[in-house]
């Protein structure tokens, strides 16, 4: 399996643009997940899906910021407009069950930078 | 809340010296352990896991205990190499699927 995938690995843009980050799951997973990793904050938990669907959405920070699964293969996390504070490396991540025993996989990140 | 907090790095060794990195959690329940690597540039890695007390999880010279009476999950390797430097993060996922990472040690090992 190719493991997690994410595009793109960096992206570089100004204060106010739209910005997508993508993300294919492992195949046959169930559970995808987004975290935000910044120095001062560490490696936060945005948002999960089960099965396409939104399940826990409090750690979105704010409007600005949307996620979506279409299907089982795909998600988008968006930010709309871009602000410098967002710039973080943002991991996806995928996992067969919610079970406490069952591994997350971790895409590569998305180094973003808002100018 | 469940929480994990780790030693603060960073850590700088010598090769073959011994390394600890200290990981204590609290949590409700019973969760699993889990340390990830991550190395420059890179995503994380899934090092080693724990799913229940007493466990001991194990990888690539690495080992840590899952011991529920002091909540510790320490991670130790008996003679680190300069390609074992990276952050590593401790974690632990609930009941309800959520992982909950420590803050990450950086290790730097000088030949």
């Amino acid at each position: 399996d190719a493991g997690v995938i994410q595009s793109p690995r960096h992206e570089v843009t100004e204060m106010g643009q739209e910005v997508t980050l993508r993300c294919k799951p492992i195949s046959g997973h169930d559970y995808l997940f987004w975290y935000r990793q910044t120095m001062m904050r560490g490696l936060e938990l945005l948002i999960y899906f089960n099965n396409n669907v939104p399940i826990d959405d409090s750690g979105m920070p704010e409007d600005r910021f949307s996620a979506k699964m279409p299907n089982a293969s795909f998600s988008t996390l968006k930010i709309q407009p871009s602000e410098p504070r967002d710039s973080a490396v943002y991991f996806c991540a995928s996992s067969f069950s919610r079970y406490s025993t069952d591994t997350q996989y971790f895409g590569p990140g998305t180094r973003l930078t808002v100018l | 809340g469940d929480s994990v907090t780790q030693m603060e790095g960073p850590v700088t060794l010598s090769e073959e010296a011994f390394l600890t990195i200290n990981c204590t959690y609290t949590a409700t329940g019973y969760p699993s352990l889990f340390w990830y690597v991550q190395y420059p540039g890179e995503g994380l890695q899934l090092l080693l896991k724990a799913t229940k007390a007493d466990d001991k999880g194990s990888n690539k010279g690495f080992e840590a205990t899952y011991r529920k009476e002091t909540t510790s999950f320490h991670l130790e390797k008996g003679s680190v190499q300069v390609s074992d430097s990276a952050v590593y993060f401790c974690a632990l996922r609930d009941q309800g699927g959520k992982l909950i990472f420590g803050q990450g040690t950086e290790l730097s090992v000088k030949p």
